[in-house]
């Protein structure tokens, strides 16, 4: 059973066009984070939810807008692929609030490529 | 601010050699965690291990230990024996306590050659 799963793995879209990733976990944790990872390899935050909530959006166009429907899924849609979006999309969770604090687990990643 | 230093970029070892990577983290709180992960070829992240600040025992787990050393804002792991199998992209992470973010340094890169 796989605890951070995201779909689709591989993603080639082109230029203009507007396209979702999923994520779910499903480890019981109450927040859940977008991250992105360059062709360099360096990770940055994207996005933060909590319980839902919005907690962190670290300066990210507004083309991408993350939803969490509940406390296990958050989703990111990105309208208007530009080719500078193209890198690898890592979902994670972590029980930050809940008393039993491990860290954050990611899922495998999606590959994103604009072209 | 919150800063991690990854000063090593790329590391090759012959297997069974032993190799340290370094880590040197930046942060004003008194309360945080560290953490190490692992990126394979394949390209998933792997959890290796989370330290808090209050905690400055060194851990060793099979060939992987951890030296955490507050006075000089590092921690550092360190692989025996490398192998093959080894041979990955390791980032080092902080959390600061009641922030949602994981602060990633850029990452060393690990080539264990046969």
């Amino acid at each position: 059973d796989t605890a951070v799963s995201q779909t689709p793995k591989y993603l080639v879209t082109q230029m203009g066009n507007d396209k979702s990733i999923k994520c779910e976990q499903n480890l019981g944790h109450d927040t859940m984070y977008w991250y992105k990872q360059d062709s360099k390899k360096f990770l940055k935050i994207m996005f933060s939810y909590n319980n839902k909530e919005l907690i962190i959006n670290e300066t990210v166009p507004n083309r991408f807008s993350p939803k969490s429907p509940d406390k296990a899924h958050l989703n990111l849609h990105i309208n208007s692929l530009e080719l500078g979006d193209s890198a690898v999309y890592f979902c994670a969770s972590s029980p930050e609030g809940q008393g039993f604090f491990i860290g954050a687990f990611f899922g495998q990643g999606t590959r994103l490529t604009v072209v | 601010a919150q800063k991690v230093t990854q000063a090593q970029t790329e590391i090759s070892v012959v297997e069974k050699e032993d190799v340290t990577l370094d880590c040197v983290y930046e942060t004003r709180d008194t309360t945080y965690y560290l953490f190490w992960y692992k990126q394979p070829p394949s390209g998933e992240l792997v959890f290796l291990i989370r330290r808090n600040s209050f905690d400055e025992q060194n851990e060793i787990s099979g060939r992987y230990s951890w030296n955490f050393q507050k006075s000089t804002s590092s921690f550092n792991f360190t692989i025996t024996a490398s192998q093959v199998v080894d041979s990955a992209v390791y980032f080092c992470a902080l959390k600061v306590s009641g922030t949602y973010k994981y602060i990633f340094g850029t990452g060393t890169r690990l080539k264990v050659l046969a």
